[in-house]
């Protein structure tokens, strides 16, 4: 069961506007959230991260909304840029049980966006 | 970038055979994992290390084995690789606290035949 998701699996934006990437959990315990970007052939890599305790992050171009009634973040991303194009993966931790304190991660299936000039 | 390399960056091996990946790090972060991307599933979790000989499972563990007698390296283990397990796999690291950040290595892609 996906306790991440991400329902959009493409997005395409101008050079230049806003790219708003969307993500929704379910596990109410979910307290620290981040945003990875992936370009083919490459791992992962950190873009930006929020807890719970917040509900807005910003860093440079990119803003991570939370929505924690609503279950709900998203990324901003302004203006976009060609090299902006890659898989952006949600994803969550926290919701430990039985003491763990490891910060597993939770991922959402990405949305592949595409910045055309 | 975070110190991680991971070994070999592509194998292909026929089912039945045993393979072993590796995961190695050079930022002596206790925290280390293997995870999975595959089409429409995103990144999960096989199994982590908490720290030298502490390891546990994570989301789909099945068919796989870790090791890890230093805090460097990480080793996936597939006894008897499948079709099923054609993947690629990504090794994490980080540093400590369960909101630390995990930084990835560039994967290894497995074509099992």
């Amino acid at each position: 069961d996906q306790q991440v998701k991400q329902n959009s699996p493409s997005l395409s934006v101008q050079e230049g506007r806003i790219s708003i990437l969307n993500c929704d959990y379910t596990n109410s315990m979910f307290d620290y959230f981040l945003w990875y970007k992936k370009y083919p052939a490459e791992g992962p890599t950190f873009l930006i991260s929020i807890s719970s305790i917040k509900d807005k992050n910003e860093d440079g171009r990119f803003t991570v909304f939370l929505n924690k009634s609503a279950k709900h973040l998203s990324l901003h991303i302004v203006p976009s840029q060609p090299g902006d194009s890659a898989v952006y993966f949600c994803a969550a931790s926290g919701g430990s049980t039985g003491g763990s304190t490891l910060g597993r991660l939770y991922f959402g299936r990405g949305t592949q966006l595409t910045v055309w000039p | 970038d975070a110190g991680i390399t991971q070994s070999p960056r592509h194998k292909v091996t026929e089912t039945g055979t045993p393979v072993t990946l590796r995961c190695h790090q050079t930022e002596n972060h206790r925290y280390m994992y293997w995870y999975r991307q595959d089409p429409g599933h995103g990144l999960r979790l096989i199994h982590y290390s908490y720290g030298v000989k502490d390891t546990d499972k994570g989301e789909v563990s099945d068919g796989y084995s870790v090791s890890r007698s230093k805090t460097e390296d990480f080793l996936l283990t597939l006894e008897s690789a499948t079709s099923s397990q054609t993947s690629v796999y990504f090794c994490a690291i980080s540093r400590d606290s369960r909101t630390d950040t995990q930084y990835f290595g560039p994967g290894t892609r497995l074509t099992v035949l």
